[in-house]
């Protein structure tokens, strides 16, 4: 429960507002993911991360922009979002990418709600 | 492209009783299949995965899913229910699609509710 850790756990803003997403991950894993789960949607995977480098970006608009400064820490930085873009963040991490028998374990989340 | 069904929106099953939540999935190549539960304002925690051998495969909490090629299904089970076992259950398939190995393609999800 505790190896990926989000915060903060809730969130609420406007707009025109910025702000940033964290996750870290104390596995000792090398790859890090951001997904959106919304109300009646599958889980959408958006950025993918490994050893720093960004290897994915699922088509996700410019207005979120992640953030892996090292293996153990992941940001999402939030500009002019949309209410569309209300959902809870998901950070996971695994071992590295690749390996298709590979674990992904998530964090807690982030309810972003945008007004 | 890989994915996978789960047919049920909702299972309701009495505690104590068997509980089977379904998943079925459709894969070019080998499949590599996984079972999350997500209990209320939490994350996914990972239940167990299918990579290959035994069809059936034992995890976490006394889960466990069956592997059926024919049926191309990964149906999770548990003997017993617990009312603690209610909550949100995602099965997913890797996505070995060109340059997508890293991708985990989910349901979209079965709630589970034990009734005391």
């Amino acid at each position: 429960e505790t190896g990926v850790t989000q915060t903060p756990r809730h969130l609420v803003m406007g707009m025109t507002n910025k702000k940033s997403l964290k996750c870290e991950q104390h596995l000792g894993h090398n790859a890090m993911y951001w997904y959106k789960q919304s109300a009646k949607k599958p889980l959408e995977l958006m950025f993918v991360y490994n050893f720093k480098e960004q290897t994915e970006n699922n088509s996700v608009p410019s207005r979120f922009s992640p953030e892996c400064p090292n293996s153990s820490h992941l940001f999402l930085h939030l500009h002019t979002l949309q209410p569309e873009d209300s959902a809870l963040y998901l950070c996971a991490s695994s071992r590295q990418t690749g390996d298709p028998t590979d674990t992904q374990y998530f964090g807690p989340g982030t309810r972003l709600t945008v007004l | 492209a890989q994915s996978v069904a789960q047919p049920e929106d909702q299972v309701n099953v009495a505690e104590g009783n068997p509980l089977t939540v379904k998943c079925t999935y459709s894969v070019s190549g080998n499949p590599y299949l996984f079972w999350y539960v997500q209990y209320p304002n939490r994350g996914l925690q990972f239940l167990l995965k299918y990579i290959t051998g035994d069809n059936l495969v034992k995890g976490s909490y006394g889960f466990e899913a069956e592997f059926n090629k024919s049926q191309t299904s990964f149906h999770l089970k548990k003997p017993s229910a617990l009312v603690s076992d209610s909550a949100l259950y995602f099965c997913a398939v890797r996505d070995m699609s060109a340059g997508g190995s890293e991708k985990l393609v989910f349901g979209k999800g079965t709630k589970l509710t034990v009734n005391p």
